[in-house]
């Protein structure tokens, strides 16, 4: 079992639905990221948080750091979301820190 | 664009090619990475660099050698590589280590073993 699973692993929608995708992780964490893949290849950071919630466009992050879980949510989704997904959490070990990574979520939101 | 670069965007390499990925970085960080994507995997951590030393180095077999020349560049040189090294390999950058370095990744090179 991976210390960080994501739900679901595929996700299909259609274009104006609102979307959520979920990450439960097993370990103590420092912060958890939400990052974003396009086909090609190329990863961007879309959210580094250690509490509550965070706001950027139509995209929103929250954490609960108590029941070890963090959702990712798209409103108005749109063609041009369609990606993977993924979550990862920073934890500290005694040699620095350490990042582990999920599985992703495959999102294809439809026109 | 996230201010790193990685050529070539992909490769098609025999088991017995000696090859090299680069990865370039235009925003001043001081620590970069190598990452592997297989499919259906998490991202693996491979090896990072931290002032242009290696301070990770995740149980790579040797086949892959990283170079690190400046705190703007980073190779990954490969030989006699297997079918089942093919995958995505993803370079990134931060500036510092740990909770403050948040990594902007390269658009990664896919790589195929024959």
């Amino acid at each position: 079992k991976n210390e960080v699973e994501q739900s679901p692993q595929n996700l299909t929608a259609q274009e104006g639905e609102f979307i959520t995708i979920n990450c439960s992780y097993s370990v103590g964490i420092s912060a958890l990221h939400w990052l974003q893949q396009h086909p090609g290849g190329g990863i961007v950071s879309l959210f580094m948080l250690s509490s509550g919630k965070k706001k950027h466009g139509r995209l929103i992050a929250t954490i609960n750091i108590q029941e070890k879980h963090s959702s990712l949510h798209i409103t108005a989704s749109h063609p041009r979301d369609s990606a993977v997904y993924i979550c990862a959490v920073r934890s500290s070990l005694g040699s620095g820190d350490k990042l582990t990574f999920g599985t992703g979520t495959r999102l294809a939101v439809r026109p | 664009e996230t201010g790193v670069t990685q050529t070539p965007r992909h490769l098609v390499m025999g088991m017995t090619n000696k090859k090299s990925l680069k990865c370039e970085q235009h925003l001043g960080h001081n620590a970069m990475y190598w990452y592997k994507q297989s499919a259906k995997k998490p991202l693996e951590l491979m090896f990072v660099y931290s002032l242009e030393e290696r301070v990770e180095n995740n149980s790579v077999p040797s086949r892959f050698s990283p170079e690190c020349p400046n705190s703007s560049h980073l190779f990954l040189h490969l030989h006699t590589l297997q079918p089942e090294d093919s995958a995505l390999y993803l370079c990134a950058s931060s500036q510092g280590l740990g909770l403050q370095g948040s990594q902007f990744f390269g658009p990664g090179t896919r790589l195929t073993v024959l």
